[in-house]
């Protein structure tokens, strides 16, 4: 079974510019979460959707946001970047809600650098 | 106030030897569940194991355990037999709420183990 993919894996960005990501979760699973990891915040959560709706927002400004499709491919936009938002940004998808603990298994992240 | 406390920003073992990496959580919920991920230089993150907060035994997986204290709000990580390929970034992570509710985690800073040949 194939496991989350991230698209692309590095991408180098300047200032104002906009960028989307992208993930492909494990075929089957409907939940997907996104996580921003930096060396002075550590992981930090930013959004979760299931089928289509997002759930719940982590403390991100507007410029984040995203999207989950009906095949539960997700894409995740940051418009007007700045400096602080170089990190790697990490995918997770898991089976949903009423699926025991519900696992979250993690992609391989994008990093992003703004330059 | 944190919700999931790493004391230790490095650690090293002796391979072949065991080691326990603390981890400790702030939560009012009764309902919670305690993860462990595993991050090497690469970036992905793997699960390593689970706690549940109405388990009644502590987790294993493998050469992982948790040693859970619920009355303390600790859930240390014990690897044994460290490997060299253990070497890594370990993150304790909560989950709070019922199931029905968002799978967001909450992550401490993290420890970073150094196995040593």
């Amino acid at each position: 079974k194939a496991g989350v993919t991230q698209t692309p894996r590095y991408l180098i960005k300047t200032r104002g510019q906009q960028v989307t990501l992208s993930c492909s979760p494990i075929s089957g699973h409907r939940s997907v979460s996104w996580y921003q990891q930096t060396p002075g915040q550590g992981l930090q959560f930013l959004f979760e959707y299931f089928s289509e709706t997002q759930r719940n927002k982590g403390n991100f400004p507007g410029r984040f946001s995203g999207r989950q499709f009906s095949n539960s491919r997700s894409e995740m936009n940051v418009s007007t970047l700045e400096l602080g938002d170089s990190a790697l940004y990490l995918c997770a998808s898991s089976l949903g809600p009423g699926s025991g603990y519900n696992e979250q298994f993690f992609g391989p992240g994008t990093r992003l650098t703004v330059l | 106030a944190q919700k999931i406390t790493q004391t230790q920003p490095g650690m090293f073992v002796q391979e072949k030897e065991a080691v326990t990496l603390d981890c400790t959580y702030d939560t009012s919920d009764p309902s919670y569940g305690l993860f462990w991920y595993k991050q090497p230089s690469s970036g992905e993150m793997i699960f390593l194991i689970y706690q549940g907060s109405y388990d009644q035994q502590n987790a294993t997986e493998g050469r992982y355990s948790l040693n859970f204290q619920k009355a303390r709000k600790s859930a240390n990580l014990v690897i044994s037999a460290s490997q060299l390929g253990d070497s890594a970034m370990y993150f304790c992570a909560m989950r709070e709420g019922p199931g029905a509710g968002s799978y967001q985690l909450t992550f401490g800073k993290g420890t970073k183990l150094s196995v040593i040949p």
